[in-house]
């Protein structure tokens, strides 16, 4: 079983703060990278995918990976309270079709 | 437009009976995937599904069963449910297997 490796939480930031969440993973030759978020109750929701090193922004949102390491990570800017869910981490190994998923972090924004 | 949709969104029955869920998506994409979430929240796969090849995780008894009548549906059919059967069942597709996979709504299946 591949694994995929994240803090279960709860990790709690004040509104505005920047949330971190972090993920390793133990395939090395994983070649696909996403962040979901799960509110409670709901499906996970795609919020980031990342192919290559480096980082990749999308509005308060930015992932960033290093494969030399084996970890991706998520920054969550001006976090607001609407972003209190869980984050769930997935990769996807070099063959097969599905992901691995993490066991997510639970993020709580306080107002 | 829904993108991925399931049926029923809840489902309760006896151990013992047979069930399926259905799922359809509409965004023309070619690889669909059931996948399990546990009581803890643990999200695994259970089948990939691309062009008419199903890939089976090894870990999931064979009293499941995934049935693709076309490329935009498939199903999931259940034999002789038992109650450590209890989850949610989420059904995803993606355009290609490098690719993104967007989930559908769920469906929470008690065993009684």
């Amino acid at each position: 079983q591949k694994e995929v490796e994240q803090n279960s939480g709860p990790l709690s930031v004040p509104e505005g703060a920047i949330a971190s969440l972090n993920c390793t993973y133990s395939d090395r030759v994983s070649q696909s990278f996403f962040w979901y978020r799960q509110y409670s109750g709901k499906s996970p929701e795609l919020i980031m995918s990342i192919y290559s090193n480096g980082d990749k922004e999308d509005g308060r949102f930015t992932a960033q990976l290093n494969k030399a390491s084996q970890y991706v990570s998520l920054l969550i800017r001006d976090s607001q309270p609407s972003d209190s869910a869980t984050y769930l981490c997935a990769v996807r190994p070099n063959s097969g079709y599905a992901l691995n998923f993490g066991k997510g972090t639970s993020l709580l924004v306080t107002p | 437009d829904t993108a991925v949709s399931q049926t029923p969104k809840y489902l309760v029955t006896q151990m013992g009976n047979d069930k399926s869920i259905k799922c359809e998506q509409n965004l023309g994409h070619d690889t669909m995937y059931w996948y399990k979430q546990d009581s803890k929240k643990f999200l695994k796969i259970m089948f990939s599904y691309n062009n008419k090849e199903l890939i089976i995780n090894e870990t999931v008894p064979n009293r499941f069963s995934p049935k693709s009548p076309d490329k935009a549906h498939l199903n999931l059919h259940i034999n002789s449910l038992e109650l450590g059967d209890s989850a949610v069942y989420f059904c995803a597709s993606s355009f290609d297997r490098r690719y993104e996979q967007y989930f559908g709504p769920g469906t929470r299946l008690t065993v009684t």
